[in-house]
């Protein structure tokens, strides 16, 4: 089966500065990579994803990247902000397009922006 | 939210006993999930369902069974509760982005903790 590896585990940065979190995963037939922000207490949240026809997909502040010969994917948030501490998980797919697919998801980076 | 509620929220029992909890939704989904989530584990798959009375297993299913008799609702249960099952469970749902493909949105969670 799939297996996702997620670093780092914890990241401190200047409010202001870009943080990146990388992630790997293992089954090349994976092609579908979200990214999901959890703050304490509460669910997951997608914020951000991308599929395996493209290279990189920007949302504002965030951006996410993909490397299918490395099997890697990233994700870069520009000019953090305290509101942008929280809990960020990765995940690997493979979506037939039917709408089901199962998610292995990595084990999470605690986000944390100083102010 | 994605039309997403489980009840309990919150739930403590003793080892042993069975326990079902439920995922709620009111927006037709035909494909919904369970996932439990354990520091430094991230989120893992427990079962999932298709459709009604159509339900496969996940990563994580051994002392899990999942039931399905309306679209709407998705039951699992814990025959007998081991306190290694203590952990905070999350529905999910799929769900046609804005791009036309689908996304996993998650409901708010149940926290259960077996003594």
């Amino acid at each position: 089966g799939e297996n996702v590896e997620q670093h780092p585990s914890t990241l401190s940065v200047q409010e202001g500065d870009s943080a990146v979190i990388k992630c790997t995963y293992s089954d090349s037939a994976s092609n579908y990579f979200p990214w999901y922000k959890q703050e304490l207490g509460k669910r997951p949240q997608l914020i951000i994803d991308i599929r395996s026809n493209v290279g990189e997909k920007k949302d504002q502040r965030i951006a996410v990247t993909l490397n299918k010969t490395a099997k890697h994917f990233s994700l870069h948030i520009t000019e953090t902000q305290p509101e942008d501490s929280a809990v960020y998980f990765c995940a690997a797919s493979i979506d037939s397009g039917a709408g089901s697919y199962q998610l292995t998801f990595g084990k999470g980076t605690k986000l944390s922006v100083i102010p | 939210d994605a039309g997403i509620t489980q009840s309990p929220r919150h739930k403590v029992t003793e080892t042993g006993t069975p326990v079902t909890l439920r995922c709620h939704q009111t927006e037709n989904h035909r494909y919904m999930y369970w996932y439990r989530q354990d520091p430094g584990h991230g989120l893992r798959l427990i079962h999932y369902s298709y459709g009604v009375k159509d339900t496969d297993k996940g990563e994580v299913s051994d002392g899990y069974s999942v039931s399905r008799s309306k679209t709407e609702d998705f039951l699992l249960t814990l025959e007998s509760a081991t306190s290694s099952q203590t952990s905070v469970y999350f529905c999910a749902i799929s769900k046609a982005g804005t791009s036309g493909s689908y996304e996993q949105y998650f409901g708010p969670g149940t926290r259960l903790t077996v003594t």
